[in-house]
């Protein structure tokens, strides 16, 4: 059973840092890309990031680019969010998801709230 | 910048009826197109791929359509647990990778 398990979000002040954990299970790790997609509360669905099954490729929504940073392990099957310079509109349950084409499964979401 | 459109904004339907949802790109797509069901609290789950695909374990009520610019998610028969907010959403298939979402149709029970 495929199983994504984010962690690391809470509590942060503007212009902080945090950084998300993903953690993999189920499938080979290794084999597939994955994104980090975020929600604000009450609001739809943002990509904000992308990166291949072996690094080498990555891309950021316009929304992050320059503040966020994805990473992976693939010895760990972990997926990482570096986020620096948090604004009160990075506030969201970010969720770690898979991609195969589409994104064929997400983790259960891990909520950031930036405020003072 | 491909830009989804998705109406209406909220579908009043009663168990039982049929649920047409759609979802309309400002270019082509070509069939990259998903649909994504989310419940209240609930990580979004996979319905359609590729326009008119089901994902595993989806049950056929679910069923897409269309390509290039507009495309339909019917549900045949409401079933209670089908009332959720349905996402539509375009991946681009060169790059730069990304992933675009619709806004959303609310299907609430009437």
């Amino acid at each position: 059973e495929v199983q994504l398990v984010e962690s690391g979000g809470g509590l942060v002040q503007p212009g902080g840092s945090l950084r998300l954990s993903c953690a993999a299970s189920g499938f080979t790790f290794s084999s597939y890309s994955m994104n980090w997609v975020r929600q604000a509360p009450g609001k739809g669905l943002e990509w904000v990031s992308y990166i291949s099954s072996s690094s080498s490729t990555i891309y950021y929504a316009d929304s992050v680019k320059g503040r966020f940073t994805i990473s992976r392990d693939n010895a760990k099957n972990s997926l990482y969010l570096q986020m620096n310079s948090l604004r009160a509109e990075d506030t969201a349950v970010y969720y770690c998801a898979r991609a195969y084409g589409d994104i064929d499964y997400w983790g259960q979401g891990t909520l950031v709230t930036v405020s003072s | 910048e491909i830009v989804l459109t998705q109406s209406p904004a909220t579908l009043s339907l009663s168990p039982g009826e049929r649920a047409t949802l759609s979802c309309r790109a400002s270019q082509s797509v070509s069939s990259y197109l998903a649909w994504y069901q989310q419940k209240p609290g609930q990580a979004p789950r996979l319905l359609i791929y590729d326009a008119s695909n089901r994902a595993t374990g989806i049950p056929a009520r679910f069923s897409g359509s269309g390509s290039g610019t507009d495309f339909t998610l019917t549900i045949s028969s409401l079933e209670p647990e089908d009332f959720a907010v349905y996402y539509c959403q375009q991946r681009s298939n060169w790059p730069p990778i990304r992933f675009t979402f619709g806004p959303g149709t609310k299907v609430d029970i009437k």
